[in-house]
């Protein structure tokens, strides 16, 4: 079966140190790979994604994103954490293979200490 | 601000009440979604309509019933819910599988359901 695991069901982090939170997935193929972020009482938005080339991707707000193919990992990270960083963050993956379904990790809640 | 625009921001109905959740983006995209998302989960996929044909129902029951008008709108009907339907609605858009399929999804901010 194919799956998105998010190891942390929270992450803690002092403003200005770096913050990882871990992504590893179990899809078939050459899956595309999402960061998704949600704030309270909003929709998710997209931060960043992979599809193919450099290994480290940036997106939105300073954050980015590692894609390990031997290990099936997507971590993202951001090398210096704000307190408006505080939020929900989601990995999702869309397998190549086509088809509009996208799989949602549980999602790990990332919260920023002043 | 988000691109895609959801209505209402908040629904409070009873089980014998119909009512209509509405999703508006132009984006051009071809690809329109329904999620439901319970506190601190990941949503979950109900429908997708590409091209305004359903083309994804995963097996939602008959008392919702989504309809896309249009490329640029969504709508889902509700009628006969239960308390356990209350919830965060997203609607979301993307490009098609021919726009451009590794497309991230656009969210709406949601409507907030409260079934009494």
């Amino acid at each position: 079966a194919q799956s998105v695991a998010q190891p942390e069901d929270q992450v803690n982090v002092a403003e200005g140190n770096p913050l990882t939170v871990k992504c590893t997935y179990s899809v078939s193929g050459n899956p595309y790979l999402f960061w998704y972020v949600q704030y309270p009482n909003r929709g998710l938005q997209f931060l960043l994604k992979y599809i193919t080339g450099d290994n480290l991707v940036k997106g939105s707000y300073g954050f980015e994103a590692e894609f390990n193919k031997s290990q099936t990992s997507f971590h993202l990270k951001k090398p210096s954490a704000l307190v408006s960083d505080s939020a929900l963050y989601f990995c999702a993956v869309r397998p190549s293979t086509g088809g509009f379904k996208t799989i949602f990790g549980a999602g790990t809640r990332l919260f920023v200490k002043a | 601000d988000t691109e895609v625009t959801q209505t209402p921001k908040h629904l409070v109905m009873g089980m014998t009440n119909k009512k209509s959740l509405k999703c508006e983006q132009h984006m051009g995209h071809r690809a329109m979604y329904w999620y439901k998302q319970k506190a601190k989960k990941p949503p979950e996929l109900m429908f997708v309509y590409s091209y305004e044909k359903l083309s994804i129902n995963e097996s939602v029951p008959s008392r919702f019933s989504p309809e896309c008008p249009n490329s640029s709108l969504l709508n889902l009907h509700l009628h006969a819910l239960q308390p356990e339907d209350s919830a965060l609605y997203l609607c979301a858009s993307s490009l098609s599988f021919a726009q451009g399929y590794n497309s991230p999804l656009h969210f709406g901010n949601g409507t907030r359901l409260t079934v009494t």
